[in-house]
């Protein structure tokens, strides 16, 4: 697609639910972003995918998140159990490589846990 | 202390007016980029630099790279720029650092 595409765009689900958030990003990037950004906060890191590869999953709050990516494209983050706590945004960034390129963005996943 | 500082954290301007927005890092870093996210929660790419100055539209973005200080301006403000300014640094790996965003608001 023309940009990073993310679904669905608001999600209210009750509290011990889960939660699957999606991320399609540009085609041909390999390099795939979830940060999490809490209302009036900043971007926080989650999980960084390079292909179907996870080298970095450090900011995952909690073992009840989770995210998967297949073939070089889709990835999936997947909340457990929501609790309140895990209102915010989601959101999905890809870029072409490692480094040295533009980061692009989709306009975020709206969960909140009521 | 943040790795990745910016200045003012809020800024209100008249339309029309000049504005800067500053950041400071304290990292070595191979690129800086500067975002806009609107209200809506969307985040565009307004520049990446790695040194001088880069011009888009209204928009200017230069770096020091031997201060270590960037600033993004925006010459005769509007309404419509009102938005979160971040600032983000790479390193040459894939982990981008973030400011905590400059939320500017400008008045008609």
């Amino acid at each position: 697609g023309a940009g990073v595409s993310q679904s669905p765009s608001n999600k209210v689900t009750e509290k011990g639910k889960d939660v699957e958030l999606r991320c399609d990003p540009i085609s041909g990037h390999t390099a795939l972003y979830w940060y999490r950004q809490s209302l009036g906060q900043g971007l926080e890191f989650l999980i960084y995918f390079q292909g179907n590869s996870a080298p970095d999953k450090s900011g995952l709050p909690s073992d009840r998140f989770s995210a998967e990516r297949t073939g070089g494209s889709v990835s999936t983050l997947t909340i457990q159990r929501t609790q309140q706590e895990d209102s915010a945004v989601y959101l999905c960034a890809s870029r072409p490589t490692i480094a040295g390129n533009t980061i692009y963005f989709g306009e975020g996943s709206w969960l909140t846990v009521v | 202390k943040n790795e990745v500082e910016q200045s003012p954290q809020n800024l209100t301007a008249q339309e029309g007016e000049f504005i800067t927005i500053n950041c400071s890092y304290s990292v070595g870093i191979s690129a800086l980029h500067w975002l806009q996210q609107h209200p809506g929660g969307g985040i565009v790419s307004l520049f990446m630099l790695s040194s001088g100055k880069k011009k888009h539209g209204r928009l200017i973005a230069t770096i020091n790279i031997q201060e270590k200080h960037s600033s993004l301006h925006i010459t005769a403000s509007h309404p419509r720029d009102s938005a979160v300014y971040i600032c983000a640094v790479t390193s040459g790996t894939y982990k981008y650092i973030f400011g905590t965003g400059t939320r500017l608001k400008v008045l008609a």
